[in-house]
Formats: C-alpha cells, structure tokens, sequence
C-alpha cells in the first residue's frame, strides 16, 4: 500500500448505530488530519494530530470522536449521527518540518458516510 | 463573510481553451496558497504552491497571487479532457518556521473540458 488509505470506503449507518473510519498512511509523515466535505461547501478541517497529540478541534459534535494509536493510523468513531453528517470524510497526512512545506497534504480517498 | 471565496461552477470550456479559476479571501495573515486537484471518488491532491506575491508556472499551469487584491488564480492552457476535475484553492498563514499546517480552502471549482 502506498499514499494514504481510508477505510471503508462507503458507509451507510443508522443514527443509533455505531461505527469507526479508519486511516492510515505510508509517508512517513507526523501530521493527520480529518475533513468534512459536503457538496457545495469547502472542506472542513475537524481534527489535527502533531505527533499523535490533537492539536486542532475545530468546535466539532462530539458524536464524532477521533483517536490516533501512532503516527501512522487515525481513526474516527462515529455514534448518533445526524443526516445532516452525511458527507465525504477526508483523511489527510503530512510533514511537520520547519521551512515551508508543512502546507503540502496528501490526501486519502475518502469514505462516503450516508446517516439514514 | 467567509475567508476564502471561490466560484463552485461548474465550468465548461472546450479542449484546447484557456481556462482561468480564481479565489478571493479576506484574511490579510494569509502568505501560502496552494491549488489542489480532486478527481471524482479521489481525495485531492497538490498541483501548484506560491510563497507570497508573484507567479509561478509549471507546464500548461500558472498560478498568480496578487496580495494587494487579495486575490489568486490559476490558469490552464491548452485544456485537456484529462483536466476535468474540482479545483480548490487553499492557503495557510504563517508560523513560526514556515507555514502552517491549518489549511483553509474554497469551495471548489468544478472544470468540465469537453472534447
């Protein structure tokens, strides 16, 4: 496997269940992050982990619930969602380096996540 | 108002045309800007990256920033079917050593070439 994986890659889950997405890259890097992308919207920044500690929860529900066991895997444990959380859940890695290039993120696939 | 403004389209151009997309954004903080390509079911990925002011070409792409406007762009030429794809802007302000790493981007702007 190379890049960044996500898994599964489509969801469909009922707002009482329970359910986790899973990450993981191959880059080496020690930076991940989650995103929500909804049509018509721009990307939504949830979570950043540096070094496997969360330094960014950009004020989101807590039915979302990130954890990140080591710098390579990220996961995010969903429960009671809401329809209105159906979206592209994005998985994104990178370098944490002094210079420039902390911008470039590379980016999973995504799980399609439907809330009936 | 939001931070970063961009066009959704979706855009249609023929093959072989000039295409030009372009973002605002109001936060003055702001010093990295980025143009990532998504392709559908594909999570998107870095095409061009500008430090400040000024352009930066790579192939049949040119990104300009104009910083004074608050105002950036990418331009494609000679447009390829293969070019079909959402293009989203996003920038960075600075820290301490360089970008950082809290991304903001636009809503995307969805390119159709058609052949």
């Amino acid at each position: 496997e190379t890049g960044v994986t996500q898994t599964p890659r489509h969801l469909v889950m009922g707002m009482t269940n329970k359910k986790s997405l899973k990450c993981e890259q191959h880059l080496g890097h020690n930076a991940m992050y989650w995103y929500k992308q909804s049509a018509k919207k721009p990307l939504e920044l949830m979570f950043v982990y540096n070094f496997k500690e969360q330094t960014e929860n950009n004020s989101v529900p807590s039915r979302f619930s990130p954890e990140c066991p080591n710098s390579s895997h990220l996961f995010l444990h969903l429960h009671t969602l809401q329809p209105e959380d159906s979206a592209l859940y994005l998985c994104a890695s990178s370098q944490l380096i002094t210079g420039p290039r902390t911008y470039e993120q590379y980016f999973g696939p995504g799980t399609r996540l439907t809330v009936t | 108002q939001k931070e970063v403004e961009q066009d959704p389209g979706p855009l249609s151009v023929p093959e072989g045309a000039i295409v030009s997309l372009n973002c605002t954004y109001s936060n003055s903080a702001f010093q990295y800007f980025m143009w990532y390509r998504q392709y559908s079911r594909k999570g998107p990925e870095l095409l061009m990256y500008t430090y400040s002011s000024g352009n930066k070409e790579d192939g049949r792409f040119t990104a300009q920033v104009d910083k004074s406007s608050k105002y950036i762009s990418l331009f494609i030429r000679d447009s390829q079917p293969s070019d079909s794809a959402t293009y989203l802007c996003a920038m960075s302000a600075r820290d301490y050593g360089g970008a950082t790493n809290k991304l903001i981007f636009g809503t995307g702007t969805l390119l159709a070439v058609q052949p």
